[in-house]
């Protein structure tokens, strides 16, 4: 158990849509992340965010707009997104203490028509 | 650029056998780490290493590290239909950020038959 979950599991949207994904923690962290996957490349680094504050943007278009309103949600906002940003849009979490390992949640798979 | 590179891409092995994965990665590391990741879901850590390491056990896991190589070595012993996932490296870069970011390989596909 990671004790990261997110909704919604799977989501299909338009491209003239908006629509939130919500990742929640209650355990605490040093950081949280947002990773997008697609099929056949590695894991893409999005946001990084460090007791609330944004701390790195890996150059992810504004299409994309992350919010960490409380140390326990962070969410990621989805606004005219194109096809090709189908993939699966995974949170984690940093663990405190040893701030190393990486706490992943299940993942929001996200098909864009 | 890709910081990881993992091989093989896939592997298909039948139960009882074991597995074996290589990561390469390109800068100096503080440490590095495997993750676990079934169909569609989130990963899972398996294992750390840290750069004065150069070999970790963990139940039927053994991780070695090679650090003059810049490569690591994932092997998973006597092999279960259940270890059918896809395995990730992933590695903290030394005097990296205070939040522990990982760089990801592209991964291995494991497939272990009944």
């Amino acid at each position: 158990e990671t004790g990261v979950t997110q909704t919604p599991r799977h989501l299909v949207m338009g491209m003239t849509n908006k629509k939130s994904l919500k990742c929640e923690q209650h355990l605490g962290h040093n950081a949280m992340y947002w990773y997008k996957q697609s099929a056949k490349k590695p894991l893409e680094l999005m946001f990084v965010y460090s007791l609330e504050e944004r701390v790195e943007n890996n150059s992810v278009p504004s299409r994309f707009s992350p919010e960490c309103p409380n140390s326990s949600h962070l969410f990621l906002h989805l606004h005219t997104l194109q096809p090709e940003d189908s993939a699966l849009y995974l949170c984690a979490r940093l663990a405190g203490g040893s701030q190393e390992t990486q706490y992943f949640g299940p993942g929001t798979r996200l098909l864009v028509l | 650029s890709q910081q990881g590179e993992e091989d093989p891409q896939a592997l298909s092995i039948q139960e009882g056998e074991n597995a074996t994965m290589n990561c390469s990665y390109k800068t100096s590391i503080n440490n590095l780490q495997w993750y676990r990741q079934n169909s569609g879901r989130g990963l899972v850590h398996l294992i750390l290493i840290r750069s004065n390491e150069r070999e970790k056990h963990s139940g039927r896991l053994r991780v070695t590290l090679d650090t003059s190589k810049k490569s690591s070595s994932l092997l998973i012993t006597a092999s279960r239909a259940a270890d059918t996932a896809s395995y990730f490296c992933a590695s903290v870069n030394a005097g990296g950020t205070s939040y522990g970011k990982l760089t990801f390989g592209q991964g291995t596909i494991l497939t272990v038959h009944p």
